[in-house]
């Protein structure tokens, strides 16, 4: 049973206009959410993170958003580049329920295209 | 530079043989991980170390075995059992700790049996 999914495999954006990619988690334990890039052939790269006492956090062109009562989180990359093409990942854990050592649970991923 | 190094990049196996992934730290991280990435399937975790001479298993343990004697190494071996072995490995470290918990990962090693 998929605990984080990520419904859109892949997802095609023009240069310069906004991408947005959606995750949905049904686990409501989990209450710290991560989003990691990924080039083929190469390990994760950790991008932004947000806890569940936040509803929104910002990094640079990255923001990602956390709505609870939904179990959604999303994160915008605002202008989208052509080097943001990679899959992306949205992981999450168990802050404060001995988790979080214990590993992250990842979705499968959507495959983001920048277009020029 | 501290990091993660896995080796070998690739790894080629005939059926029946035991095969060791490495994967060594210097980020002074007290937790290790090692996940299987499939074509379609994200990350799944194998086994995870919080401290040295500990492990557990994660979702996908069968076939898989690990050890953690030294706190900068957590090597991978895939055995003969593991039924469908071949697939793109990670392994990651991280502080460990209660809380906001973020993996660094290793380049990867591709394995592919024979």
């Amino acid at each position: 049973d998929q605990q984080v999914k990520q419904n859109s495999p892949s997802l095609s954006v023009q240069e310069g206009r906004i991408s947005i990619l959606n995750c949905d988690y049904t686990n409501s334990m989990f209450d710290y959410f991560l989003w990691y890039k990924k080039y083929p052939a190469e390990g994760p790269t950790f991008l932004i993170s947000i806890s569940s006492i936040k509803d929104k956090n910002e990094d640079g062109r990255f923001t990602v958003f956390l709505n609870k009562s939904a179990k959604h989180l999303s994160l915008h990359i605002v202008p989208s580049q052509p080097g943001d093409s990679a899959v992306y990942f949205c992981a999450a854990s168990g802050m404060y329920s001995g988790g979080g050592a214990d590993g992250l649970t990842f979705g499968k991923g959507t495959h983001l295209i920048i277009q020029p | 530079d501290g990091g993660i190094t896995q080796s070998p990049k690739y790894l080629f196996r005939k059926e029946g043989q035991n095969v060791t992934l490495s994967c060594e730290q210097n980020l002074n991280h007290d937790a290790m991980y090692w996940y299987r990435q499939d074509p379609g399937q994200g990350l799944r975790l194998i086994y995870y170390s919080q401290i040295v001479n500990d492990f557990q298993k994660g979702d996908i343990a069968e076939g898989y075995s690990v050890s953690r004697e030294k706190k900068e190494s957590f090597p991978l071996t895939v055995t003969s059992a593991q039924k469908n072995p071949t697939a793109f490995y990670l392994c990651a470290s991280s502080l460990g700790r209660s809380g906001a918990n973020v993996l660094t990962f290793g380049a990867g090693s591709r394995l592919t049996v024979l």
